[in-house]
């Protein structure tokens, strides 16, 4: 079973919609939770950490279910600019495990 | 921030690879990602204080050094086609992980 998992899509969503990524993982010992953006051929950078509490940068808004060990992703009015490749991170011990990403495109 | 080089490098099946990456200032454990084609980055190892600090599984052909001024080198010996991929260098603090990597921009190698 892989430790991390997410639907990679793709989205195609227009602008100004509201499009929400999930994603599950596999340890319960896992200890820090990431969503990454990453563009076309560009390396991964870091969006935002998750915190149980939920949190919320802008229009994104990041919550984790530790009970239920699932990570979601939330972006409110979408920009053209949002077209990208949405990847979720685990950190269990010293590794990060990522999903295999789920791919967003924001039309016009 | 992080740097890698070679940005793009062809090699031919069967040759040996050294990739090179420089670590953020003051950051003391690099960890190096292997990402193949429409995959998410898969953990090869991480180097802290010049020791393998943990590894994914790779095979042993690929090794890697870490270097007293933080900068690291991945080596690939033997090169298969499945070889072609982004290597990503990530830098960190050790212990600070829970504030995530900064990535280098990443070596694009093609096995030919």
């Amino acid at each position: 079973r892989k430790e991390v998992e997410q639907d990679p899509g793709p989205f195609n969503v227009p602008e100004g919609a509201t499009v929400a990524f999930n994603c599950t993982y596999s340890n319960s010992a896992s200890q820090s939770f990431f969503w990454y953006r990453q563009d076309c051929r560009k390396e991964p950078k870091l969006l935002m950490s998750v915190y149980s509490s939920g949190n919320e940068d802008g229009r994104f808004t990041a919550q984790l279910n530790r009970a239920s060990q699932y990570i979601s992703l939330l972006i409110r009015d979408s920009k053209l600019s949002d077209s990208a490749t949405y990847l979720c991170v685990v950190n269990t011990g010293n590794q990060f495990y990522f999903g295999t990403g789920t791919s967003l495109t924001v039309i016009p | 921030g992080v740097t890698q080089s070679p940005t793009h490098l062809i090699k031919t099946r069967g040759q040996q690879v050294t990739l090179r990456c420089s670590s953020q200032s003051g950051h003391n454990t690099v960890s190096w990602y292997q990402q193949a084609l429409g995959q998410g980055p898969q953990f090869i190892f991480q180097y802290y204080r010049e020791e393998e600090n943990g590894r994914g599984n790779f095979p042993p052909r690929f090794s890697g050094l870490q270097f007293p001024n933080d900068s690291s080198e991945l080596n690939v010996n033997a090169l298969e086609l499945d070889d072609s991929a982004l290597y990503l260098c990530a830098s960190s603090i050790q212990g600070t992980l829970n504030y995530g990597y900064t990535f280098g921009s990443g070596t694009r190698l093609t096995v030919v």
